[in-house]
């Protein structure tokens, strides 16, 4: 399968701030996603990052606190905005279409603590 | 009633038997199931797929899927302490190939010397 990074790897963050998570895919891809896991939870998908357009958010997830990007079909970033204790979680980036369309793989995660 | 339902455990057994995981998901038009591994502190790593009625076996891994009673299963054959770390059932969403997956709350599991 295809090599996943992301960037940073985890951060500490103040209140009030804004931290831009990257995501880099060594092949071409069909879909990429962006998910927050929450201490102790599951994976929740935040939205699809589509390619040169606006990302399609899931419920209880908007632009203005989540902004996606996707200008070429192997990177993304995920800007955590105006950042509370509350967004402290890890965020993935996942992709398919590496090999198979149907199948996802995830990026090793961005762990971030919001203070 | 959560979309995709996993016990959280923890599931513990012996080393050398059988680990078995059950996953219930809500949607009857969903059509592609995975199961992935994660370990504390990493990222979640597919074990197996599965799209048909049945079994399917990889290895050690077996997974079983029955759509009428919209149920999807993960035995792990001759357990090995290495296989502790929690299992999330994830679920294609829907019945159009939109590649979301909704995730289970996940399974831990423990497998003692």
């Amino acid at each position: 399968s295809a090599v996943i990074s992301q960037k940073p790897s985890r951060d500490i963050c103040q209140r009030g701030t804004s931290l831009t998570i990257q995501c880099q895919v060594d092949s071409q891809v069909t879909m990429m996603f962006w998910y927050r896991q929450q201490p102790g939870q599951s994976l929740t998908l935040i939205a699809t990052a589509n390619q040169g357009s606006e990302a399609t958010y899931e419920s209880g997830f908007v632009i203005d606190k989540f902004p996606i990007s996707r200008p070429n079909l192997t990177f993304s970033t995920l800007t955590v905005s105006n950042m509370s204790p509350e967004d402290s979680s890890i965020y993935l980036c996942s992709a398919t279409g590496v090999p198979s369309r149907n199948i996802q793989y995830f990026g090793a995660g961005t762990r971030l603590s919001v203070l | 009633q959560k979309e995709v339902e996993q016990n959280s455990g923890p599931l513990s057994v012996p080393e050398g038997a059988i680990a078995s995981l059950n996953c219930t998901y809500s949607d009857r038009g969903s059509q592609s199931f995975f199961w992935y591994r994660q370990y504390s502190g990493k990222s979640p790593e597919l074990i197996m797929f599965i799209y048909s009625n049945g079994d399917k076996e990889d290895g050690r891994f077996t997974a079983q899927l029955n759509k009428a009673s919209q149920y999807v299963s993960l035995l792990i054959r001759d357990s090995q302490p290495s296989d502790s770390a929690t299992y999330l059932c994830a679920v294609g969403k829907g019945s159009s190939n939109t590649g979301k997956l909704i995730f289970g709350q996940g399974t831990t599991l423990q497998v003692k010397p």
